[in-house]
């Protein structure tokens, strides 16, 4: 069973500092896909960036790096310098070597202070 | 190019009543989805169907029916409606592209209560 574990279900952040959030996942299988999406109050899904369990370095798209921790199955998003506009939920994913497949964390809200 | 449209984005709906929400896609993805969304579950899938004329459940698809119309098409319909069932719906889509990341890609979201 697929399974994606966020731990922090809410984070504060002075603006302009970097933040991190935690993801672990749990798989058996040896190919997959790992995502990390941002959910604005507005309600809407945007897509940030992805790490596949081949890569071997660690995806950076901007100021979004996913540090990915293969032995420890863990995927962490990092955001540098902090806006205000960084301000939603952030959800994990994973899809398994079922491409048909995507699991979702429960979430972490990120509030990001003046 | 809008991407995945769904609708209706609001209903309320009674106990037992029914209802289809609508999705579209123009991305030609052959994969498409449904997910509920509730406060400290993230996002659980209901059914998907990898592509034109195949459907699957998902962690939780009691309660829903699903069709895959057409390429473009992924409806979803609660036949009788249950308060359990309110929540905000997403439909999504993807394709395996070799080099591609095979992301997800949302409608905006459908918001469901039952009373």
């Amino acid at each position: 069973a697929q399974k994606i574990t966020q731990t922090q279900p809410g984070m504060f952040v002075q603006e302009k500092e970097a933040v991190t959030l935690d993801c672990t996942y749990d798989t058996s299988d040896q190919s997959y896909g790992l995502f990390w999406y941002k959910q604005p109050s507005s309600g809407e899904m945007i897509f940030l960036i992805y790490q596949g369990s081949y890569d071997e370095q660690n995806a950076t798209e901007g100021r979004y790096s996913l540090n990915f921790q293969k032995a420890r199955k863990s995927a962490n998003l990092v955001i540098s310098a902090s806006q205000l506009g960084d301000s939603a939920m952030y959800f994990c994913a994973m899809r398994g070597r079922n491409f048909n497949k995507f699991y979702f964390g429960s979430g972490t809200k990120l509030n990001v202070k003046p | 190019n809008a991407g995945v449209t769904q609708t209706p984005k609001f209903q309320v709906l009674k106990t037992g009543q029914s209802m289809t929400l609508q999705c579209a896609q123009d991305m030609n993805h052959n994969s498409m989805y449904w997910y509920r969304q509730d406060p400290g579950m993230g996002l659980r899938l209901i059914y998907y169907s990898a592509s034109e004329g195949t459907t699957d459940k998902g962690e939780v698809p009691n309660g829903y029916n699903v069709s895959r119309l057409n390429k473009r098409e992924f409806s979803l319909r609660l036949e009788s409606a249950a308060p359990s069932q309110t929540s905000v719906y997403f439909c999504a889509s993807s394709e395996r592209v070799q080099g591609s990341t095979g992301e997800l890609f949302f409608g905006e979201g459908s918001r469901l209560t039952v009373l």
